[in-house]
């Protein structure tokens, strides 16, 4: 089984500062690690996903990450953030093992940018 | 090429009733995965889907719930005798055929009041 903690649930910010969101996860089994966005009344888009090699993934407007496999970690940085960066942002992992990709999923870290 | 369509996108059911929520894939694509989000929570797996069949439905309730994925028509996530409990945002994702790895397209989601 796996868990994932997302160590905040939200982080205001001003606009063209940087911003890192934290992720670790638990798991007994070797995993894949994904960051999704949810914009206010949508469905979720992929980020970034690290499935092997390089451990930083550069993914979609601008935003990377870093696999710490010693940490468990794997936290989404932006070094400047745009107000419609303004959603909801959410770790996930699957197990490599497992039949399919079913997700398990952070409670999610709400980012607020500010002008 | 059309995205991942959920209906209806709101759906209000008294206490008691029936609810039916549809999920129709991307084309080209044969699994779909169904995902629940309580309010200020994210997202919990339920169930895992390909045609005509059930791979992995650890995350459902044992009773009320049942999901199909018939060969011609959407996905059905089945809800009887709903619950104010059963109020949430329910989630439905499909990826292609070919591997664990592929990325799951979300649809924008049905949210479901119960009176």
């Amino acid at each position: 089984a796996q868990s994932v903690t997302q160590l905040d649930s939200q982080v205001p910010v001003f606009e063209e500062a940087p911003v890192e969101l934290r992720c670790n996860y638990s798991s007994s089994v070797s995993v894949y690690l994904f960051w999704y966005v949810q914009y206010p009344n949508q469905g979720l888009q992929l980020l970034l996903k690290y499935l092997s090699g390089s451990t930083l993934v550069k993914g979609i407007n601008g935003f990377e990450a870093e696999f710490n496999k010693s940490q468990t970690s794997f936290h989404l940085r932006k070094p400047s953030v745009h107000i419609s960066d303004t959603a909801e942002y959410f770790c996930a992992v699957s197990d490599r093992e497992a039949a399919g990709n079913k997700l398990t999923f952070g409670g999610g870290t709400r980012v607020l940018v500010k002008p | 090429n059309a995205g991942v369509m959920q209906n209806p996108r709101h759906l209000v059911r008294r206490r008691g009733q029936e609810a039916r929520l549809r999920c129709s894939p991307m084309k080209g694509h044969s699994h779909v995965y169904w995902y629940r989000q309580l309010p200020e929570e994210g997202l919990k797996f339920m169930v895992y889907l390909q045609k005509e069949n059930i791979i992995d439905e650890s995350g459902m309730p044992k009773e009320r719930f049942s999901a199909e994925f018939p060969k011609e028509g959407p996905s059905i996530l089945r809800i009887q005798q709903v619950v104010r409990g059963d109020s949430a945002a329910y989630f439905c994702a499909s990826s292609p055929q070919t591997g664990v790895t592929d990325t799951q397209y979300f649809g924008p989601g049905t949210r479901l009041t119960v009176l």
